[in-house]
């Protein structure tokens, strides 16, 4: 079974500018999550997407979207890019609900903001 | 809040050694736990969870976590350490205070295995 696949690996913006990172998740796999990784803030929860509704959401500003696909994949936009917005974005899949199941995550798309 | 901590930003352990990466946490009602690993240049991966039933749960390559209500602990051991195990690991717990629901993860531990 293929795994969680992320495009594009890598990506160079410039400030003010916006940017869609896409995700597909596990075939079968409803439920898809996305997270932000940085050396300062480590690892932090965007959203959650299940069935194509937002489910949960972290603490990050109005900036930070997401929306899934009746096929489950998901895309996560960010407008008005700032240079702290450079990090790694991690997308996972799982199952069910990603709270009570194993997650499986993506590569992860690294986001440069210049 | 809920939170998740793991104190050791690196630990060391010769190869063959039996290995210990700590985590305590932080949570109201019943704690659903994880710990993760993320090798260099690869994404993150599932090693065990915990949510309810035997306190010790096995996992992945060889990995178990122990958990302890009253130390509010979840350590992740593993009798003999390899090479291979070097990587970071984080621990995570879900977080289902305030209007939205989420996951909560430590700071993470990096884990080095000297042959």
């Amino acid at each position: 079974k293929a795994g969680v696949t992320q495009t594009p690996r890598y990506l160079i913006k410039t400030r003010g500018q916006q940017v869609t990172l896409s995700c597909s998740p596990i075939s079968g796999h409803r439920s898809v999550s996305w997270y932000q990784q940085t050396p300062g803030q480590g690892l932090q929860f965007l959203f959650e997407y299940f069935s194509e509704t937002q489910r949960n959401k972290g603490n990050f500003p109005g900036r930070f979207s997401g929306r899934q696909f009746s096929n489950s994949r998901s895309e996560m936009n960010v407008s008005t890019l700032e240079l702290g917005d450079s990090a790694l974005y991690l997308c996972a899949s799982s199952l069910e609900r990603a709270l009570d199941y194993e997650q499986y995550f993506g590569p992860g798309t690294r986001l440069t903001v210049t | 809040a809920q939170s998740v901590a793991q104190p050791e930003d690196q630990v060391n352990v010769a190869e063959g050694n039996p290995l210990t990466v700590k985590c305590t946490y932080s949570v109201s009602g019943n704690p659903y736990l994880f710990w993760y690993v993320q090798y260099p240049n690869r994404g993150l991966q599932f090693l065990l969870k915990y949510i309810t039933g035997d306190n010790l749960v096995k996992g992945s390559y060889g990995f178990e976590a122990e958990f302890n209500k009253s130390q509010t602990s979840f350590h992740l051991k593993k009798p003999s350490a390899l090479v291979s195990d070097s990587a970071l690991y984080f621990c995570a717990v879900r977080d289902m205070t305030g209007s939205a629901s989420k996951i909560i993860f430590g700071s993470g531990t990096r884990l080095s295995i000297r042959p």
